[in-house]
């Protein structure tokens, strides 16, 4: 089974730029994540689609971050305008079913941001 | 709110046992997970307790004990892939759903 795809793996921008990131999950996995990931921490949740609706989105920052899952499958997340402390690695993840407490989250490679 | 707390760095030697260490702070508790990382590379899941005891997968176990707010990672048979990042996460009540709230991670390095 393929796994979580995400791209770009690399992007440099300079802060007030706007940059995307694009993620597909693994098929038929219903429960899509977005994650920041700061260089020596773990990964922290921005937000989380249950097929195309959104399910938590408490520690997204609304007024640069979003984020679209339109048809339920791939999803796109997007900041604008950045700023410096946006450098960080944008984790995407998926899992099979409601996202509950033993489900397994298969995470994607990452896009390492760097905003200069 | 949730914090946890895991030592940022251990050392051991191939072939040896070693036990990273994982307290937690929570308001709402619905079990306690580990991730592997490799630098560069994505977090895999490695285990998760849901109740206190152990759980054995392999060379890797993990332990809960929820009146103490506590867990370990145990890896034996180190091998050198084995030095990489490990993470607890917990999951915990947050605005009526439960995330996993990932702690700063532990650096392992295994030394020949």
């Amino acid at each position: 089974e393929a796994g979580v795809a995400q791209s770009p793996r690399y992007k440099i921008i300079e802060k007030r730029q706007s940059v995307a990131f694009w993620c597909n999950p693994i098929s038929g996995h219903a429960t899509l994540y977005w994650y920041q990931q700061i260089l020596g921490q773990g990964p922290k949740l921005l937000i989380q689609f249950q097929n195309n609706g959104v399910v938590d989105d408490s520690q997204l920052p609304k007024d640069r971050f979003s984020a679209e899952r339109l048809k339920g499958v791939d999803s796109t997340l997007k900041i604008q305008p950045a700023k410096l402390e946006d450098s960080a690695v944008y984790l995407c993840a998926s899992s099979r079913a409601s996202g509950g407490f033993q489900e397994t989250q298969y995470f994607g490679p990452g896009t390492r941001l760097l905003v200069l | 709110g949730q914090s946890l707390e895991q030592p940022s760095e251990v050392t051991a030697v191939e072939g040896a046992i070693v036990q990273i260490n994982c307290t937690y702070q929570t308001s709402g508790f619905y079990g306690l997970s580990w991730y592997q990382q490799h630098d560069g590379g994505a977090p895999t899941f490695l285990s998760y307790n849901g109740l206190d005891g152990l759980e054995e997968t392999g060379r890797f176990s993990s332990f809960l004990s929820r009146s103490d707010s506590y867990g370990y990672l145990l890896l034996q048979e180190l091998q050198m892939k084995d030095s990489a990042s490990y993470f607890c996460a917990v999951r915990a009540l947050n605005s009526g759903n439960t995330p996993l709230v990932f702690g700063k991670g532990t650096r392992l390095s295994v030394i020949a």
